[in-house]
Formats: structure tokens, C-alpha cells, sequence
């Protein structure tokens, strides 16, 4: 069974700096995916990016980007320019590539974006 | 946009009872799934089903059961309520595009508190 860890409960970054959470998952299979959710506080999770496994490329989106590393098994997600708005829980997941789009989160690191 | 709506936010029952948690997609997606959701666990799959009448448990599916009579519509239901499923649950849905890694889309959550 997989299994992802996120080592940070909690963080807090200045507004407008650059803020990296750290994911670390554990898998024996070669193709899978990647994800970042995002809950804000009392409201809908959201994707914030995805990646693909077989994608050498790190995905970016706008001010979030993540640093893939498949051979360590991690999966960072760097916040540039942080902004109030980001202030949340984020989530790692991984779905394989087998098996009815399942998604194994980890626990969660609470992000403070400090005005 | 895909819509994802789950019949209450904040329910409060009393242990033993029998509670229903709704939720409603309206795109139209195969796949649906129950997580609950406590502090410094993250997300735990509970159940999912990946087409009408069809369903599979996840890895919480303990004290647990679900109904999917129709695409849209996929229920959590707790047949006899305690108080350690006093929890956040979510329900999520996903197109089976065929590509792997479809993006999941969550409801907003319903808080349940079992006393």
C-alpha cells in the first residue's frame, strides 16, 4: 500500500515571500500521480497542481510550482510571492495508476500567510 | 464548472441513530467517494464507487455503508451512530477519462457530531 508524509503540521511565511511545503509518498510502482489540495479555512478543497509521474518536467501553476524528485520519492510544493488568500490546509495526495482514480492524502500542513 | 453538493454542513446526532450524508454531482462523473476527515490523520477513504449500484470499500469502511441508485447521487449512511464518527466527511467525484489521474472534485464537507 502507498503511503504519503508530510512532516510539516504547520508553517507560517511574511506575505510575499516564498514558502516550500514537503511531501514525501512511498510506492513500489512506476507510472502514478501526484497532487496538491488546498482547503481554505471553512471552505471547499481545491486543486492547486498535478503531476504526472512519467513527466520529467516539474508542474507549475502560476505562483505554486513543485519540485519532483522520482528516484527520493518527493514531491515539494513552493508558494512564490505568497498572498493572504493562501492561508490553508494543503494536502498531498497520490492516485495510482491503477485503481478507480483512489487518492492516498497525507496528514496536512496548516499554512499561515502572516500580513 | 463542476458542481459537488452534500446535503448538510453541520449535523448533530445522537449515538445509535441512523444517519444518511448526501451528496450530488452534476457532471456527470463515474466516480464518487466518501473520506472522513480528523486533525493530524488527513483524509481517509471510507467508500467509492466507480458507476451506479457498484461500489467498493476503502480503507475505513468499518460502521460504514453507501447507496448509489443514481449516477448523481452517492449516500454515506452510519447505521447505528457512535461518538468516534464524530468527524468532517467529504464526498468527492471524478470523470473516468480514461487517462488516469483525473482531478477529484470535493463538496464542501459536512461536520458531524455524534453525542
Amino acid at each position: 500500500a502507498q503511503t504519503v508524509t508530510q512532516s510539516q503540521p504547520e508553517m507560517s511565511v511574511q506575505e510575499a515571500e516564498t514558502v516550500t511545503l514537503s511531501c514525501t509518498y512511498d510506492t513500489s510502482e512506476n507510472n502514478y500521480y501526484l497532487f496538491w489540495y488546498k482547503q481554505p479555512p471553512s471552505r471547499q478543497m481545491i486543486l492547486v497542481i498535478r503531476q504526472e509521474a512519467y513527466k520529467q518536467q516539474n508542474a507549475t501553476e502560476n505562483r505554486f510550482s513543485v519540485n519532483f524528485q522520482k528516484a527520493a520519492k518527493s514531491f515539494s510544493l513552493k508558494i512564490s510571492d505568497s498572498q493572504l488568500g493562501d492561508t490553508a490546509m494543503y494536502f498531498c495526495a497520490f492516485m495510482s495508476d491503477f485503481g478507480n482514480e483512489k487518492l492516498t492524502f497525507g496528514t496536512g500542513t496548516r499554512l499561515t500567510i502572516i500580513p | 464548472d463542476v458542481k459537488v453538493t452534500q446535503s448538510s454542513r453541520y449535523l448533530v446526532k445522537r449515538t445509535g441513530e441512523k444517519v444518511f450524508l448526501e451528496c450530488v454531482q452534476d457532471m456527470d462523473h463515474e466516480n464518487m467517494f466518501w473520506y472522513r476527515q480528523d486533525p493530524g490523520l488527513g483524509l481517509r477513504l471510507i467508500y467509492f464507487s466507480y458507476d451506479v449500484k457498484m461500489k467498493e470499500k476503502g480503507d475505513i469502511p468499518e460502521g460504514y455503508s453507501v447507496s448509489r441508485e443514481k449516477k448523481e447521487r452517492f449516500s454515506l449512511i452510519l447505521e447505528s451512530a457512535s461518538t468516534n464518527q464524530t468527524s468532517m466527511y467529504l464526498c468527492a467525484s471524478t470523470l473516468t477519462s480514461g487517462r488516469g489521474g483525473d482531478t477529484q472534485y470535493f463538496g464542501p464537507g459536512t461536520r458531524l457530531t455524534v453525542l
